[in-house]
């Protein structure tokens, strides 16, 4: 079984800042990454995922992400933040598509 | 787009109650899941479903069981609610190996 690691569970940042979300995950295999965003009692939202291709991609609302094999990494990113990117991210992997793998989630704040 | 829609936003039961929460989706998809999110634990599979009467255990099935008698819809069973069921729970659906799609999630309390 696949494991995904947030290593921060909570990021301030000030708002335009720019912000790194960092996600690891345990295999090697080829496998299917995702980030999600969660706000306050909602479900969880899709904001990119990589399937294949090129290795930095681009979501909704400025985030990126960039698939590094050798490092087993996913980290999220976006060069200035706002007041409404408040919320908590989740990292997700799947390495067989009916079965995903949830990081614990991080929990961004963003100070005026 | 892909609409999933679960039944209730927020519940309130009593312990021993059976509780069920309901979970439909419109774009005939083949999986679908429910989870509990704890604060600190993520998102933790319950069970979930490849085919209509067809499931799987997930990490912490215990206290639980489902139904998919049709394709679109997937129900979660409380057999008999506890106080530690209080939780967050979310279902999802998806088709291949794209991402899931999630409802908005019932708010689930357990007096």
């Amino acid at each position: 079984a696949q494991s995904v690691t947030q290593l921060d569970s909570q990021v301030p940042v000030f708002e335009e800042a720019p912000v790194e979300l960092r996600c690891n995950y345990s295999s090697s295999v080829s496998v299917y990454l995702f980030w999600y965003v969660q706000y306050p009692n909602q479900g969880l939202q899709l904001l990119l995922k990589y399937l294949s291709g090129s290795t930095l991609v681009k979501g909704i609302n400025g985030f990126e992400a960039e698939f590094n094999k050798s490092q087993t990494s996913f980290h999220l990113r976006k060069p200035s933040v706002h007041i409404s990117d408040t919320a908590e991210y989740f990292c997700a992997v799947s390495a067989s598509g009916n079965q995903f793998y949830f990081g614990t989630g991080t929990s961004l704040t963003v100070i005026p | 787009d892909v609409k999933v829609t679960q039944s209730s936003r927020y519940l309130v039961k009593r312990t021993g109650e059976k509780v069920f929460l309901e979970c439909v989706q419109d774009m005939d998809h083949e999986n679908m899941f429910w989870y509990r999110q704890d604060p600190g634990l993520g998102l933790r599979l319950i069970y979930f479903s490849y085919d209509v009467k067809m499931k799987e255990k997930g990490d912490i099935p215990e206290g639980y069981s489902v139904s998919r008698e049709k394709k679109e819809r997937f129900s979660l069973i409380l057999e008999s609610a506890s106080t530690n069921q209080t939780s967050m729970y979310l279902c999802a659906s998806t088709i291949g190996y794209q991402p899931q799609h999630f409802g908005d999630g019932t708010r689930l309390s357990i007096l």
